[in-house]
Parts: C-alpha cells; sequence; structure tokens
C-alpha cells in the first residue's frame, strides 16, 4: 500500500527565514505528487503539484518542491517565510493506477515574528 | 462558481442517532470523495465515487454509508453515531484521474465539524 511520510509534525521558523517540509512516498513508479495548505477552520487548497513534467515545481504564495526520484521524496521549500504562511501542510500521493489520493499526517507550520 | 460546497458546517449529535451530509460540486467532477480528519492522522479516505450511480469504500469505511444519486452531490450517512466518529469531514471532486492529465488534482469543500456525545 501507498505511504506518506512527513517528517516532522511540528515546524517553527523565523519571519524571513528558509522554510523546508519535508515529504517522502513509498512507490517504486513516480506517483503524482502534490503540496496543500490548510488555514484554520478552512479546506484544504492546493499549493503545487507535480505531474512529470518538471522536477522542480513552483506553486503559489512563493513555495516550490523539488522531486526526487532517487530520494523519494518531494520537499516543500520557500526562501522566506511570512507570518501569512502559519498552516497547516499536508502533502500527498495519487499512484499511477487506482483512484485515490493518500496523504501524510500533516506539518503545523509556525512563523515566528 | 461555488467549487465545494458542505451542508452542515457544525452538528452535534447523540451516541445512535443519525444523521446525513451533504457535499455538492458544481465543476461538473466524475469523481467525489469523502475525508475524515483527525489530529495526528492527516487525512483518512472513508468513501469514494467515480461517477454517478457508483460507490467504493477507502480506508476507513465501517460505521459511514454513502450515496451518489446526482452527479453533483455526494452524501455521507451514518446510521449510528458513535463518539469515535467525531471528527472534521471533508469533500473532495476532481476530474476523471486519467494518467498525464493536468487536471489531475482534488478540490476541497471547507469541512464539517461533527461532535458525537
Amino acid at each position: 500500500a501507498q505511504s506518506v511520510t512527513q517528517l516532522g509534525s511540528h515546524v517553527s521558523v523565523s519571519e524571513g527565514a528558509l522554510v523546508l517540509l519535508r515529504c517522502n512516498y513509498s512507490s517504486s513508479v513516480p506517483p503524482y505528487l502534490f503540496w496543500y495548505v490548510q488555514y484554520p477552520n478552512q479546506g484544504l487548497q492546493l499549493l503545487l503539484k507535480y505531474t512529470s513534467a518538471a522536477t522542480l515545481v513552483k506553486g503559489i504564495n512563493g513555495f516550490e518542491a523539488e522531486f526526487k526520484k532517487s530520494e523519494t521524496s518531494f520537499h516543500l521549500t520557500k526562501p522566506s517565510a511570512h507570518m501569512s504562511d502559519a498552516a497547516e501542510y499536508f502533502c500527498a500521493v495519487k499512484p499511477n493506477t487506482g483512484n485515490q489520493f493518500y496523504f501524510g499526517t500533516g506539518t503545523s507550520l509556525t512563523v515566528i515574528p | 462558481n461555488a467549487g465545494v460546497t458542505q451542508t452542515p458546517k457544525f452538528r452535534v449529535l447523540k451516541t445512535g442517532q443519525s444523521m446525513t451530509l451533504l457535499c455538492a460540486q458544481d465543476m461538473n467532477h466524475e469523481y467525489m470523495y469523502w475525508y475524515r480528519q483527525d489530529p495526528g492522522m492527516g487525512l483518512r479516505l472513508i468513501h469514494y465515487s467515480v461517477g454517478e450511480g457508483t460507490t467504493a469504500k477507502g480506508e476507513v469505511p465501517d460505521g459511514y454509508n454513502v450515496s451518489r444519486l446526482k452527479k453533483q452531490n455526494f452524501l455521507l450517512g451514518l446510521e449510528s453515531a458513535a463518539p469515535s466518529q467525531t471528527s472534521v469531514y471533508f469533500c473532495a471532486s476532481s476530474y476523471e484521474l486519467a494518467r498525464d492529465s493536468t487536471y489531475n488534482e482534488q478540490f476541497f469543500g471547507p469541512g464539517t465539524r461533527l461532535t458525537v456525545l
């Protein structure tokens, strides 16, 4: 079965510092990969997605993620954190076969002024 | 477009009561999903549907039933609510998940917060 691992359930960074949220997946065949953001009391919004077109994917709000097949990783980064980035971030995987998406357990990002 | 909407936003039930959560989407999506979100566990798939009149079980289907009588609606039912079903429920929809499709993503509703006493 597919699994998605997000290392670090809570990450704190200072405003202006680099944001790095980690995601690893278990699959021998590269799946479709996604990062979603959830603000308090809201649904999930798509930040970016990898669909095999390019290994470095740029998303909204200055976020980007790099697909590394050798490491089965899809880490999310942002060069400079903003207070408005404080939220819960979920990595998700859609295997090449089947109709289901698999979500990681989420990483809560806190931005310190 | 309203996107994905969920009704109700909040609900408190007593153990043993029943209720139905409604999800509606106006994007003509084929696929619809119900998830539950619990602290430290991320989102877990309850049931999903790949088209009108079809449903399938996800990771945690026990205690829930679903129906997809119309393409735009996906209903989640709890026949006899239990405290373990206290959670936030999210509905999502997507286009048909074709390989190499650029439409390969889910759109989420705002969630329903359910408490079972």
